[in-house]
């Protein structure tokens, strides 16, 4: 079966990196997309990543490594609005999307 | 760009009512819409795929006699709930990708939030 891993729920502080791993098992792979969901709110749009390496978007990166079937999103310079959810998205070979269930991020003073 | 607009955003209603949600793409040409559901504390579950002018494509276990998914045009798709029940309470999302190639990312409604009596 297809299966999407990221933790449950992780806490940093204020100001501060934290990196939230995703691995993931799933019939073929066409891109792996990080989103970010605030509660009650649709998800947003953060990264998308096909190739190995790190995409940099201001404070937020990610990275992919296809032949370990895993990627982290790196969130620097923390704020307390990234208290959310972080959503970690593979596309198989169907182009369907594939979601995990999600790390709820809280951040503190 | 890539506005997505999903409406209403809230419904409280009674068992056995019919609900129709709407998901607009405001300012491009959705080629492919979907839509899902949102249980508490739960990861998104796609319910179907949808591309203009043809039938959605419903996943497992969901009932297209209840969902009822209509993509009449380029910017339009609907969501009716025929029949709700309280086990339908849930937050239905919409999003939509603006081109065919399945790299593109999706642009997601604001969701609406179902409550059946």
């Amino acid at each position: 079966g297809q299966n999407i891993d990221q933790p449950t729920e992780m806490t940093a502080t204020e100001g501060a990196i934290v990196q939230i791993n995703c691995t993931y098992q799933t019939s073929g792979f066409n891109g792996l997309f990080w989103y970010q969901q605030h509660a009650g709110e649709a998800p947003t749009f953060l990264s998308y990543n096909v190739l190995d390496g790190l995409e940099e978007k201001g404070r937020f990166s990610s990275f992919l490594s296809r032949s370990k079937g895993y990627s982290y999103l790196l969130l620097k310079e923390l704020q307390m609005k990234d208290s959310a959810s972080y959503l970690c998205a593979v596309r198989d070979s169907n182009y369907q999307l594939i979601w995990g269930a999600g790390t709820k991020l809280i951040i503190k003073p | 760009g890539a506005v997505v607009s999903q409406h209403p955003s809230w419904v409280i209603c009674k068992s056995g009512t019919s609900v129709k949600i709407e998901c607009r793409s405001l300012d491009f040409q959705a080629t492919t819409m979907f839509w899902y559901r949102q249980f508490p504390k739960q990861s998104l579950m796609l319910m179907a795929t949808s591309n203009e002018g043809s039938k959605a494509t419903y996943e497992q276990g969901v009932e297209k006699d209840k969902f009822l998914i209509n993509h009449a045009s380029l910017t339009l798709s609907t969501l009716t709930v025929t029949s709700a029940h309280p086990e339908d309470s849930s937050f239905y999302i919409c999003s939509a990708r603006d081109h065919p190639d399945g790299w593109r990312p999706q642009h997601f409604g604001d969701g609406t939030r179902l409550s059946i009596l």
